[in-house]
């Protein structure tokens, strides 16, 4: 079947810490991968996305790395800030049919 | 690029009675728009596919009666909560969008509370 397993949370950090959010799938075929983020009380937003193997989706300096040996897709960012709080999701969808499957989000909280 | 609208942005409503959350897809055309429940602290499952013109497809577990899903356009697509219990209350989210290089946008969420 198809599954995203993510790291639990809650994770703090201080502002200009190195964040490094795990990320693996099981999945049938050749997903696609996504990370998305929730700000709080908002919807979600797509943060980056790689559609095959070793691609790496960067944006607002994160990023990740579609690792297929592993089947990892882990989020990466150097130098956090407060603004950066948030939940983070990681999902698949699969290259046939549209649905995308979640994982269980990672809160996040950046204090000064 | 593409934007979702959604709306309600919350409701609170009595039990009994029913809501309706509309999804809009504002600059392209969605034949097939995806609802998602949010449960708190836990993450989005999905409830239902809606494809425009034609019955929905629910997910195991999800009551049809329950939660009516229409998708009478190729921009609209509504959510209806029959008879609402304090056990319905939650995050409702909805998607649409296509391609295999496209990520689904997702509108901004619709918090229901049943009281």
């Amino acid at each position: 079947g198809n599954s995203v397993t993510q790291m639990e949370g809650p994770v703090t950090l201080s502002e200009e810490a190195f964040l490094t959010i795990n990320c693996t799938y099981t999945a049938t075929g050749y997903p696609s991968l996504f990370w998305y983020v929730q700000y709080p009380g908002e919807g979600l937003q797509l943060l980056l996305k790689a559609t095959k193997a070793d691609d790496k989706g960067s944006n607002k300096g994160f990023e990740a790395t579609y690792r297929k040996e592993t089947t990892s897709f882990h989020l990466e960012k150097g130098s956090v800030q407060v603004s950066d709080s948030a939940v983070y999701f990681c999902a698949l969808r699969r290259n046939t049919g549209n649905q995308f499957y979640f994982g269980t989000g990672t809160s996040l909280t950046v204090i000064p | 690029g593409a934007v979702v609208s959604q709306h309600p942005s919350w409701v609170i409503c009595k039990s009994g009675t029913s809501v309706k959350i509309e999804c809009r897809s504002l600059d392209f055309q969605a034949t097939t728009m995806f609802w998602y429940r949010q449960f708190p602290k836990q993450s989005l499952m999905l409830m239902a596919t809606s494809n425009e013109g034609s019955k929905a497809t629910y997910e195991q577990g999800v009551e049809k009666d329950k939660f009516l899903i229409n998708h009478a356009s190729l921009t609209l697509s509504t959510l209806t909560v029959t008879s609402a219990h304090p056990e319905d209350s939650s995050f409702y989210i909805c998607s649409a969008g296509g391609g295999l290089d496209y990520g689904y946008t997702f509108g901004s969420g619709t918090r229901l509370t049943v009281v």
